[in-house]
C-alpha cells in the first residue's frame, strides 16, 4: 500500500529562521512524484513544489526546497528565510504508476511562524 | 487561480437525509477527485473520474456516490447521511497528463455538518 508519513503533527519556527518539515514515503514503484501543499487557515489548497523519483537535482521554487533522499525515502520541505504568512498546514503527497492519477497524503503538520 | 466551484459551501443538514454535493470546472481537465479532510487524517480519496461517465472508487468509498454526465461537472452524493460523514470536502482535478509531474487544483471546499 501507499503510504505518507508526516511525523510532525506541529512547528514552530521564528520569523526569517527556515524550517524544514519532514515527510517519509513508502512504494516499491520505481517511478514517482512527490508533492507539497499548503492549506492556510482560510482552508485553500495550494500547490507549492514537486519533485520526481528521477530528477537527479532537488526541487527549488523560491523560498521553498525539497531536500529529496530518495534511499531513506524523504522529501522534505524546506522553507527558508519564514514569513508569517508561511504560518498554515502542509501536506506532502505522492503519486506513481501503480496509483496512475491518484494521490495519496500524508495528515499534515501545522507551521506557526513566531513574530 | 484554476477554475473550480463547489456548491454548496456550508451545509447542515439531518441524519439519513440524501444530500449532493457538486464541482464545477471551467478547465476541460479530463480528472477529477472528491477527497473529504478530517483532523488527524489529512486528505482521503473518496472518488474520482476519468472521463465523463467514467468513475471509480477511492479509498474511503463506503456511503458515497458519484455522478459525472458532463465534463465539466462531479456530483458527489451521500444517499443517507451519517454523523461519520461530517467533513470538510474537497473536489479537484487534473489535466491527466502522462508521467509524474502534474499536479492537482483544488476548489475552496464544502463544508458539511450532519447532526
Amino acid at each position: 500500500a501507499q503510504k505518507i508519513t508526516q511525523t510532525q503533527p506541529g512547528m514552530f519556527v521564528q520569523e526569517k529562521e527556515a524550517v524544514t518539515l519532514d515527510c517519509t514515503y513508502d512504494t516499491s514503484d520505481p517511478s514517482y512524484g512527490l508533492f507539497w501543499y499548503k492549506q492556510p487557515s482560510s482552508g485553500e489548497m495550494i500547490f507549492l513544489i514537486y519533485q520526481g523519483s528521477y530528477d537527479q537535482q532537488n526541487a527549488t521554487e523560491g523560498r521553498y526546497s525539497l531536500n529529496f533522499q530518495k534511499a531513506r525515502k524523504s522529501a522534505n520541505l524546506v522553507i527558508s528565510a519564514s514569513q508569517l504568512g508561511d504560518s498554515a498546514m502542509y501536506f506532502c503527497a505522492m503519486r506513481n504508476d501503480r496509483t496512475g492519477n491518484q494521490f495519496y497524503f500524508g495528515t499534515g503538520t501545522s507551521l506557526t511562524v513566531i513574530p | 487561480d484554476a477554475g473550480i466551484t463547489q456548491s454548496p459551501r456550508h451545509k447542515v443538514t439531518e441524519t439519513g437525509t440524501p444530500v449532493t454535493l457538486r464541482c464545477h470546472q471551467t478547465e476541460n481537465h479530463r480528472y477529477m477527485y472528491w477527497y473529504r479532510q478530517d483532523p488527524g487524517h489529512g486528505l482521503r480519496l473518496i472518488h474520482y473520474s476519468y472521463g465523463v461517465k467514467d468513475t471509480d472508487k477511492g479509498e474511503v468509498s463506503d456511503g458515497y456516490s458519484v455522478s459525472r454526465s458532463k465534463t465539466e461537472d462531479f456530483l458527489l452524493t451521500l444517499e443517507s447521511a451519517t454523523s461519520s460523514q461530517t467533513s470538510v470536502y474537497f473536489c479537484a482535478i487534473s489535466f491527466g497528463l502522462a508521467g509524474h509531474q502534474e499536479t492537482q487544483y483544488f476548489g475552496p471546499g464544502t463544508r458539511l455538518l450532519v447532526l
